[in-house]
């Protein structure tokens, strides 16, 4: 079954706009990631948390690590055109990737933008 | 610095062939894992090497096996190919594996199985 539950499944938003999206899993995770994902293209990296409550930004992203350790959001503040894309929470869990490098991903927020 | 690098990028095979994919991961980068993405999908994980040993692997059948190099290069082999194995293969590298160092990805090679 889904181990990590990603939403909204896809959003379409207005030039400017704020966008936030979120992952939820029942398991504690101890790391999360969030990754951009353009046609044709592999996941990029965007934001790395590390320790519960960590609340990290890179320019219009902001990505925080839920208290819980159950949950992360992302939130894009001042959407424009080149935002359009997948993305993708992904994780590491002590449950559910065993100690390895094993990332259990979301199924992705497909994001457009109208200009 | 070149990022992850995959070959070929895009592969056509029919059912039964074998199939290997490469990749060179970042400069430095000793750990490297290998996702399968089928569309619409996020990745899903199929193995990872540090320093040339397995060091975890996914839900898949035997049919599907790894190695790395010396050099930290990896190989993925897929045997017996079948329709469902049609999907776009990532490799990720990382330093050490380790939670604190984040796995970066390659474009992917895109298998398509007829």
């Amino acid at each position: 079954g889904q181990q990590l539950n990603q939403s909204p499944q896809s959003m379409f938003i207005q030039e400017g706009e704020d966008v936030s999206m979120n992952c939820t899993s029942s398991s504690i995770f101890n790391t999360w990631l969030w990754y951009k994902q353009d046609p044709g293209e592999g996941p990029v990296l965007l934001i790395a948390l590390y320790k519960a409550g960590e609340l990290t930004s890179n320019g219009r992203l902001t990505a925080q690590f839920g208290i819980t350790r159950k949950d992360s959001f992302l939130n894009i503040s001042a959407s424009i055109p080149s935002d359009v894309g997948i993305y993708f929470c992904a994780g590491l869990s002590p449950r559910l990737s065993s100690n390895t490098g094993k990332l259990i991903f979301g199924q992705g927020t497909t994001l457009q933008v109208k200009p | 610095d070149a990022g992850v690098t995959q070959s070929p990028t895009h592969l056509i095979k029919t059912r039964g062939q074998q199939v290997t994919l490469r990749c060179s991961p970042i400069s430095g980068h000793k750990s490297v894992s290998w996702y399968q993405q089928v569309l619409g999908q996020g990745p899903q994980f199929i193995f990872q090497y540090y320093e040339k040993e397995e060091r975890g692997r996914g839900n898949f059948p035997d049919r599907f096996s790894a190695r790395q190099f010396p050099n930290y290069s990896s190989e993925l082999n897929v045997n017996a190919l079948l329709l469902g194995d049609s999907a776009l293969y990532l490799c990720a590298s990382s330093w050490d594996g380790s939670r604190n160092q984040p796995q970066h990805f390659g474009d992917g090679t895109r298998l398509s199985i007829l």
